[in-house]
């Protein structure tokens, strides 16, 4: 079983709908990324959180370290934001090890 | 433009070539790692070089020879490959690989095709 966890695995929407991709670990962990790939493979750092919340533009990234969840929001969503989101945490007790999930495909239809 | 580019983009390879992959990167970074990501699993961490010292080697394959000659440069050096080793790899570098997570930066990747 993957320490880290996603979903929906896959999620379309229509352009301007809300979207969240949910993310749930268990390890403790010191700090929890979110990623983002677009097609071609590059990837990009969107946040790191190691508690309650932060916001970037249409992006909203919240954790709940008690519950171990964390939550990617994005409003009004656009066609641009397609792409592979991914969850990754930084294990507190195993050296600074990394966790990732397999992350959540977003399509983002006009 | 990350900061972090990698070469080739793509490469193609038989089992019995000897090929290396290039990471290279402009932000003062004193940590460099290597990520293999195959199709539908999660990211894995290969290789992780801290002010040129390796810190971490996650059971990695010998046909997989990291080089970091300095604290911009990293190598890949690919051996006697075999096919369920193509994949997209990875290269990322943050500060220092410290306690608190510090953000990576990516490099585009490079896709390995191994015939």
């Amino acid at each position: 079983k993957n320490e880290v966890e996603q979903s929906p695995q896959n999620l379309t929407a229509q352009e301007g709908e809300f979207i969240t991709i949910n993310c749930s670990y268990s390890v403790g962990i010191s700090a929890l990324h979110w990623l983002q790939q677009h097609p071609g493979g590059g990837i990009v750092s969107l946040f790191m959180l190691s508690s309650g919340k932060k916001k970037h533009g249409r992006l909203i990234a919240t954790i709940n370290i008690q519950e171990k969840h964390s939550s990617l929001h994005i409003t009004a969503s656009h066609p641009r934001d397609s792409a592979v989101y991914i969850c990754a945490v930084v294990g507190s007790n195993t050296g600074n090890q990394f966790y990732f999930g397999t992350g959540t495909s977003l399509t983002v239809i006009p | 433009e990350t900061g972090v580019t990698q070469t080739p983009r793509h490469l193609v390879m038989g089992m019995t070539n000897k090929k290396s992959l290039k990471c290279e990167q402009h932000l003062g970074h004193n940590a460099m790692y290597w990520y293999k990501q195959s199709a539908k699993k999660p990211l894995e961490l290969m290789f992780v070089y801290n002010f040129k010292e390796q810190t971490e080697n996650n059971s990695v394959p010998s046909r997989f020879s990291p080089e970091c000659p300095n604290s911009s440069h990293l190598f890949l050096h690919l051996h006697t490959l075999q096919p369920e080793d193509s994949a997209l790899y990875l290269c990322a570098s943050s500060p220092t690989f410290g306690s608190l997570g510090e953000t990576q930066y990516f490099g585009p990747g490079t896709r390995l095709l191994v015939l």
